[in-house]
């Protein structure tokens, strides 16, 4: 299995608190990407990274922020937790992006977020 | 906006039995991988498919690529219990990943 670390596994906490996931890679893949899966939704692209300081945003970023200072760590932040965002976050990497030859995403364990 | 539907959502079968699921795209796929799940698990990848028409196994598993690049299937001979878990198709369309959202495999006892 590729080196890819998510912590904390499992959180429960209370709406309108602030939340932070973490990423972290021992692979130096240039991509990283933050996913939530929800029954019925397959899995939904929140931010994503190509860089040190290079995110963007995927189809369900509302709520959410990213930061990544270094190329292994890449931060998820629910500035203010809703029940709507309970759900299993997984972090995913890839040595190259979509478009020419899309890259073999490389999937964290997942962290299990409960918002009460 | 771009979509791939993936049907069926879940599929039961007895032990042995064939299994198939299929992913159809609103667009021209410039690629498709599948990924399989396990229950509690996290997706791992199985395959990509890139040309037009292409065709790949993997023992008892066979990928397809649809000619017009907008359809994929994954089909399963003789079924093992190893085989339980969910199966995605993900499209690359526009330089964007679509999940699809996945088939249930599951083995009726």
């Amino acid at each position: 299995d590729a080196g890819i670390t998510q912590s904390p596994r499992h959180k429960v906490t209370e709406t309108g608190t602030p939340v932070t996931l973490r990423c972290h890679q021992t692979e130096n893949h240039r991509y990283m990407y933050w996913y939530r899966q929800d029954p019925g939704h397959g899995l939904r692209l929140i931010h994503y990274s190509y860089g040190v300081k290079d995110t963007d945003k995927g189809e369900v970023s509302d709520g959410y922020s990213v930061s990544r200072s270094k190329t292994e760590d890449f931060l998820l932040t629910l500035e203010s937790a809703t029940s709507s965002q309970t759900s299993v976050y997984f972090c995913a990497i890839s040595e190259s992006n979509w478009g020419l030859l899309t890259g073999e995403l490389f999937f964290g364990e997942g962290s299990r977020l409960t918002v009460l | 906006g771009q979509q791939v539907m993936q049907i069926p959502q879940y599929q039961h079968v007895q032990e042995g039995e064939d299994f198939t699921t299929y992913c159809n795209s609103s667009t021209t796929l410039s690629n498709i991988q599948w990924y399989k799940q396990r229950p509690g698990g996290h997706p791992v990848f199985l395959i990509q498919l890139v040309k037009s028409g292409e065709v790949k196994k993997q023992k008892r598993l066979t990928f397809q690529f649809g000619e017009a690049k907008k359809n994929s299937s994954l089909h399963i001979t003789a079924t093992q219990t190893t085989d339980v878990g969910t199966y995605f198709c993900v499209g690359d369309s526009n330089y964007q990943l679509i999940w699809g959202a996945g088939t249930k495999l599951i083995i009726k006892p």
